[in-house]
């Protein structure tokens, strides 16, 4: 059971626009930044946004990140076959000291 | 190239040791933080371990507490967990993550990863 709730899966079409949530609380997500992460199959992990909306360099426009509250969202505009990968969202939590992952969602183009 | 490159892990019974270790390249170790990250099917992803770039601020996971140590050689530039008293819970891919500059507890990079499989 991971601190942070994600949707198991979500899907789209080639050139779609897909969103995906991130659901935590108080301690974590609703007073911390929240991270994403890109994990494509049989690899590490990579940062994909990070402090809620920014992007490392190299990170394509498509990603973008938002945060509300104690939720926080990622969304990939202009779905390509290349981002079929797992998402992970991330945050520091007060109350356990350290950062927590949300459980992973498996986007898939269709 | 920025790179990490993790070694070490295998597959140990409840109760062995192990170190693992993570050779860094490309960069200025000396210079970030670095932590231990692992993953599990079944648990996901899971922080493991921080430590400061001169190794003066450590800290734990309160499931590996008291069980594994963090170090680091930024002479070597290098970076060790050593694991006592493993577990079946412990059963994991282990990743070094360097962190992000200016982004405290975010992950900008990350090694390959390590099998560390504990079976009785």
């Amino acid at each position: 059971q991971s601190v942070l709730t994600q949707p198991p899966s979500a899907s789209g079409t080639p050139g779609q626009r897909v969103t995906i949530s991130c659901s935590g609380s108080s301690s974590n997500v609703g007073s911390n930044n929240v991270d994403w992460y890109q994990q494509l199959p049989g690899t590490a992990p990579k940062l994909l946004i990070y402090r809620n909306n920014q992007r490392p360099s190299g990170v394509p426009d498509r990603f973008s990140g938002s945060k509300s509250g104690t939720s926080a969202s990622l969304a990939i505009s202009g779905l390509q076959s290349e981002d079929e990968a797992d998402y992970y969202c991330a945050a520091w939590d007060d109350s356990l000291s350290g950062p927590v992952f949300g459980g992973g969602t498996k986007v898939t183009v269709l | 190239e920025e790179q990490l490159v993790e070694s070490g892990g295998g597959l140990v019974q409840p109760g062995e040791s192990l170190r693992l270790s993570c050779a860094a390249s490309g960069f200025p170790f000396s210079t970030y933080t670095m932590n231990w990250v692992r993953q599990t099917p079944g648990k996901g992803l899971e922080w493991v371990s921080y430590i400061g770039s001169s190794s003066t601020a450590i800290y734990y996971a309160d499931s590996v507490k008291g069980r594994f140590t963090v170090s680091r050689d930024n002479a070597k530039n290098s970076l060790f967990l050593q694991m006592n008293s493993l577990g079946a819970d412990d059963t994991a891919v282990y990743y070094c993550a360097r962190e992000h500059r200016g982004s405290f507890g975010s992950f900008g990079l990350w090694g390959q990863g390590t099998q560390v499989t504990v079976f009785s």
